[in-house]
């Protein structure tokens, strides 16, 4: 039971690339969730997935898309990669939503230059 | 706009020592309220979640107590250990919303 899955770890891009964040889980839970944590800032909610077949905004949502690739999977996509999105990026699901507790990934540490 | 504001900043406690972390959040309508924990480089353990209708919660040496009127959360910490340095999140979820506010942390220190 490996919990929340986050791949990769580290990533550098230049301004303008694009990458995904993978995000999985095997706990069987319903809702799923990316946050960014910046110094200063705390964490805010970028994007949520309540259920299977659905995603919301968050707090922050510019720059990003998600996609709820089924159950286990919710991914996290950034078209075109700016300094501002340097942060260290988090997944974490919970077996509601708001009701339960939320268990984290490892996180995504990105660097855009 | 929720805001959760959390104080100190820092702490820096001998070992053994008892101590409490402060919570306060400005909209009193939560639907609950959760305490984490965050070491280094690492992602967020969940150590307590207390819904609206309690008035705490505990789990070992942690105590957590919720005062939903007055918008404030303490997280008590017994007989402090060096392996309980770490931040600690406070996060709050409002009635009927997915977003979780966080407040920015107490990065808590225990010297042996």
């Amino acid at each position: 039971n490996a919990g929340v899955t986050q791949t990769p770890k580290f990533q550098v891009l230049k301004t303008g690339q694009s990458m995904t964040l993978q995000c999985a889980q095997d706990m069987n839970h319903n809702s799923m969730y990316w946050y960014r944590q910046d110094p200063g800032m705390g964490l805010r909610l970028i994007y949520y997935s309540a259920s299977e077949g659905t995603t919301d905004k968050g707090e922050v949502p510019n720059g990003y898309n998600v996609s709820r690739l089924n159950k286990r999977e919710f991914s996290l996509r950034l078209e075109s990669a700016a300094p501002s999105q340097t942060s260290v990026y988090f997944c974490a699901s919970s077996p509601l939503a708001y009701t339960d507790t939320q268990y984290f990934g490892p996180g995504t540490r990105l660097t855009v230059l | 706009k929720q805001e959760v504001t959390q104080i100190p900043a820092a702490l820096s406690v001998p070992e053994g020592e008892n101590l409490v972390l402060n919570c306060s959040f400005t909209d009193s309508a939560i639907y609950n309220l959760q305490w984490f924990r965050q070491d280094p480089g690492k992602g967020l353990t969940s150590l307590l979640l207390i819904q609206s209708s309690q008035r705490e919660q505990t789990s070992g040496r942690l105590n957590a107590s919720l005062d939903k009127s007055s918008g404030r959360s303490t997280l008590y910490i017994a007989a402090s250990q060096p392996g309980d340095s770490a931040t600690y999140l406070c996060a709050v979820s409002g009635a009927g919303s997915y977003q979780l506010t966080f407040g920015k942390g107490t990065k808590l220190s225990v010297i042996p």
